[in-house]
């Protein structure tokens, strides 16, 4: 089973409608983000968390809420979803950077979003 | 350098032959330079995290360089295989940038056998 985890995968919604990705993880790091992914774009950093109930905005948060409840979960909510925001959003974890560990970013395998 | 910037955008290869790319990054309040290696249809993977002026990583064959004070990463990929067809991202993080990684666009590698 892979240590982050994605739900869905794929989903087709309609402007408007409220949409909530979800992301699990299983490796017992603090520290989790939210990524979408656009054609000819970076991965941009939409929010993310250093611990349960901490959250902090990246640098495209408007149109998006999060919640993190438990170390282990952290989702992504389109309260009312446009059409930019049709893309591939990426949830990922890590590890505090420092001596011990290189801070690198563990992903799922990422949500398909499609607003129409 | 503002912004992270990955050249070349994509690039063919022949089976067996070695090839290279380019990441740049501002030098200015520089921490760390991470390297990923991102399949279609799969999670991205880092390969390499990198701190330090001068510093040179291997996996395989595939390795790294960084140079922080011209704001500069080289990725490697020595004999390449249709294995190593992917997207390789490169991002980097800054000092006093509230964990932020800033990634580039991405160099799309296609190994043709």
């Amino acid at each position: 089973d892979a240590d982050v985890t994605q739900t869905p995968r794929n989903r087709i919604t309609k402007t408007g409608k409220r949409i909530m990705l979800e992301c699990s993880q299983t490796k017992g790091h603090d520290r989790m983000y939210w990524y979408r992914q656009d054609p000819g774009l970076g991965l941009r950093l939409i929010y993310y968390s250093f611990d349960v109930k901490d959250i902090n905005k990246g640098e495209i948060s408007d149109g998006y809420s999060v919640s993190r409840q438990a170390q282990a979960k952290f989702s992504l909510s389109l309260e009312s979803a446009i059409p930019n925001q049709t893309a591939l959003y990426f949830c990922a974890t890590s590890d505090k950077s420092g001596l011990a560990n290189t801070g690198e970013l563990f992903f799922g395998e990422g949500s398909r979003l499609t607003v129409l | 350098i503002l912004n992270v910037e990955q050249s070349p955008q994509s690039l063919h290869v022949q089976e067996g032959d070695s090839t290279n790319f380019t990441c740049s990054f501002p030098s200015s309040n520089f921490y760390a330079l991470h390297w990923y290696r991102w399949e279609t249809a799969k999670s991205p993977e880092a390969l390499f995290v990198m701190t330090l002026n001068g510093d040179e990583k291997k996996k395989g064959r595939i390795s790294a360089t960084l140079n922080t004070k011209e704001g500069y990463s080289y990725l490697y990929i020595k004999g390449s295989q249709p294995e190593d067809s992917a997207t390789y991202l490169c991002a980097s993080k800054a000092l006093f940038g509230n964990e932020k990684l800033t990634f580039g666009t991405g160099t799309r590698l296609t190994i043709i056998p």
